[in-house]
């Protein structure tokens, strides 16, 4: 079946720009998670949705950062006043698990957004 | 606080040289240890979970293995093929987020 899949693939916007960053998700899977990876580093946790909440977003680095999963599948990531620091490749991982521990919970990452801030 | 570490950060072989990667763990409680393979420009592919002190899983030339404090991913004969970055990661309850260690960039050189 189908993969998670991210678009755009790459994205150039200036300094105070708003971008927004899309995830489908593998269907029928309830968690779906935000990461960001800067070069030469491993995934950092942004936010993490359990069906249409959100469930952990103690990773955004501050307020300028949002995500919203309206309907539970397609998830949105928005950046408003977009700064040269954001730039990095920003990864959505979905995982098919419900909230109950499983040995089945394994996230199934994006090929991601490359994000360059000019 | 979590915490994940990969060694060595870059590793050169020739083709059929083994060897092994180390990630080591500080975590309040493990659910699961991660083993990902990413290719550059692509992102993490899935290639084993580790829930055990003791367990050992393998898939073609790889083999993971678990211990109380680390996690080891032996490369048996590898091919070039096999060159990429390899990261770690750790979940430390059933479905919160993964924290990643920074991962081992493998060249296999033919």
């Amino acid at each position: 079946g189908a993969g998670v899949s991210q678009t755009p693939s790459n994205k150039v916007t200036e300094k105070g720009k708003y971008v927004e960053l899309r995830c489908d998700p593998i269907s029928g899977h309830t968690a779906l998670y935000w990461y960001r990876q800067s070069l030469g580093q491993g995934p950092e946790f942004l936010i993490y949705f359990q069906g249409t909440g959100a469930a952990d977003d103690s990773g955004l680095p501050n307020d300028r950062f949002f995500a919203v999963r309206p309907e539970g599948s397609v998830s949105t990531l928005k950046i408003q006043r977009t700064e040269r620091g954001d730039s990095a490749v920003y990864l959505c991982a979905s995982s098919p698990t419900s909230g109950r521990a499983s040995p089945n919970n394994e996230q199934f990452f994006g090929p991601g957004t490359r994000l360059t801030v000019l | 606080e979590d915490q994940v570490t990969q060694s060595p950060e870059a590793l050169r072989l020739q083709e059929g040289e083994s060897s092994s990667l180390n990630c080591s763990y500080t975590v309040s409680g493990l659910r699961g240890l991660f083993w990902y393979r990413q290719d550059p420009g692509k992102g993490p592919e899935f290639l084993f979970t580790l829930y055990s002190a003791g367990e050992e899983k393998e898939k073609e030339r790889l083999k993971a293995t678990l211990t109380k404090k680390e996690s080891f991913l032996h490369i048996t004969a590898p091919k070039p093929e096999d060159s990429a970055t390899y990261l770690c990661a750790v979940q430390v309850t059933g479905n919160t987020p993964l924290v990643f260690g920074k991962g081992t960039r493998l060249s296999v050189i033919a």
